[in-house]
């Protein structure tokens, strides 16, 4: 029944080490989002796929990548990893109507050491 | 407002209590309001999506209520059960399939 499913559910990762988070869905929606949040802090956004085309936020880091290679799945690429990047990370879909909800994956939480 | 804002950050309340708290958005350019539970380990799931002025929405003991003009929601929470144990994140979106979100309430109802 999963709908939107994220691997690994925790990953722990070296300072500087490159990491990949993954995220599924079987909802077929347009759109699909990568968040992160900080512990007590607002979710961010941190960048969302409309179909193919990639909307990157103007604060995202360049060391944070994405990549959508179908409608299915969606990966956050770190490229070097630093302590504050240790987050939970999510990731959303929707059909792309302000109206209508967001759905979740369970988040993967990063540990950078 | 610039931000969404939500208060109180936390709450403690006792089963059987009814509880409420606030969603502050920027009124300027609204188009939606989203309130989400998200319980430990769990994805963050939907409760409501409310659009128009002085919209009301209700799901068993949890109902929600919308004011544009002031740039506001409540939540509210009847006879809290522990089971509503949950962070309640609410998001705002100005008319595009992006949102920002609140840092949420965390609740936490005792037995």
């Amino acid at each position: 029944d999963a709908m939107v499913i994220q691997n690994p559910r925790y990953q722990v990762t070296q300072f500087g080490k490159p990491v990949t988070l993954s995220c599924s869905q079987t909802l077929n929606h347009n759109v699909m989002y990568w968040y992160q949040q900080k512990s007590s802090q607002a979710p961010k956004l941190l960048f969302h796929y409309y179909d193919k085309d990639f909307n990157n936020e103007a604060d995202t880091p360049d060391n944070f990548q994405s990549r959508r290679p179908n409608t299915s799945f969606c990966f956050l690429d770190i490229r070097s990893p630093g302590l504050g990047d240790a987050a939970m990370y999510l990731c959303a879909t929707s059909s792309g109507l302000a109206s209508n909800e967001q759905y979740f994956g369970p988040g993967t939480r990063l540990t950078v050491t | 407002i610039l931000n969404v804002e939500q208060s109180p950050q936390s709450l403690h309340v006792q089963e059987g209590d009814s509880t409420n708290f606030t969603c502050s958005f920027p009124s300027s350019n609204f188009y939606a309001l989203h309130w989400y539970r998200w319980e430990t380990a769990k994805s963050p799931e939907a409760l409501f999506v409310m659009t128009l002025n002085g919209d009301e929405k209700k799901k068993g003991r949890i109902s929600a209520t919308l004011n544009t003009k002031e740039g506001y929601s409540y939540l509210y929470i009847k006879g809290s059960q522990p089971e509503d144990s949950a962070t309640y994140l609410c998001a705002s979106s100005s008319g595009t399939y992006k949102y920002i979100f609140g840092t949420g309430t965390r609740l936490k109802v005792l037995a």
